[in-house]
């Protein structure tokens, strides 16, 4: 089956800062969904984004098909982005194995 | 528009006991999944269902777990008998038919089998 692999698998920020997380897979996909777990366990959608460019206020993201990959960048980082970071493929949505984010204040 | 819904919130039972779990999805949404979160992981589908029909129960553990969804709308999961490795968060998720299809999650049941 397909594969997803995501990281760094964890990052530490300082309030304030810009980062980026990436998503591989390894094979052709017709959906890719971004994720953000919360510290109570609830899964939010970010973005769906099989293809192309979104942005949503400080976050935005990027996704190139052809070569297999996607990534997030959140800018400008505040304590309440804290938490787990998925990736998900496919209809059936495989999850890579996520990025945890802290922000220190 | 309500999110998806589930209940019970939590659950602890002793091991060789049995387990149900419920959502009700999006209105409207024809697709519904189940998965199982294990602490550190990302979650893993269970099972799909197309309305009331299965489309991919491939990662079930059919010698233990069940799942129906008769009307086409809401679902049980049930576990039976429970074992310890099943202690996790049961996720429901749902989503609409057609080429957009973004999967929406509910709350999650965390399970701890003692």
């Amino acid at each position: 089956g397909i594969q997803v692999e995501q990281s760094p698998p964890d990052l530490i920020l300082q309030e304030g800062a810009n980062s980026t997380l990436r998503c591989n897979f390894s094979d052709s996909v017709n959906n890719l969904q971004w994720f953000h777990q919360n510290p109570w366990g609830q899964l939010i959608n970010l973005f769906y984004i099989p293809s192309g460019t979104k942005q949503n206020g400080r976050l935005s993201a990027t996704t190139v098909a052809t070569e297999r990959y996607s990534l997030l960048y959140i800018s400008s980082s505040q304590t309440t982005d804290s938490g787990v970071y998925f990736c998900a493929v496919e209809l059936e949505l495989v999850f890579g194995k996520g990025t945890k984010l802290t922000v220190n204040p | 528009e309500a999110g998806v819904a589930q209940s019970p919130r939590y659950k602890i039972i002793e091991k060789r006991q049995s387990v149900a779990f419920w959502c009700n999805p999006i209105s409207g949404h024809a697709t519904l999944y189940w998965y199982q979160q294990i602490l550190g992981q990302g979650p893993k589908l269970l099972i799909q269902f197309q309305n009331n029909g299965v489309v991919d129960d491939s990662q079930l553990p059919k010698d233990r777990f069940s799942a129906e969804r008769l009307k086409g709308v809401d679902s049980t999961l049930k576990i039976q008998p429970a074992k310890l490795e099943d202690s996790a968060v049961y996720l429901c998720a749902s989503s609409s038919l057609g080429a957009y299809n973004e999967q929406f999650f509910g709350p999650g049941t965390r399970l701890t089998v003692l």
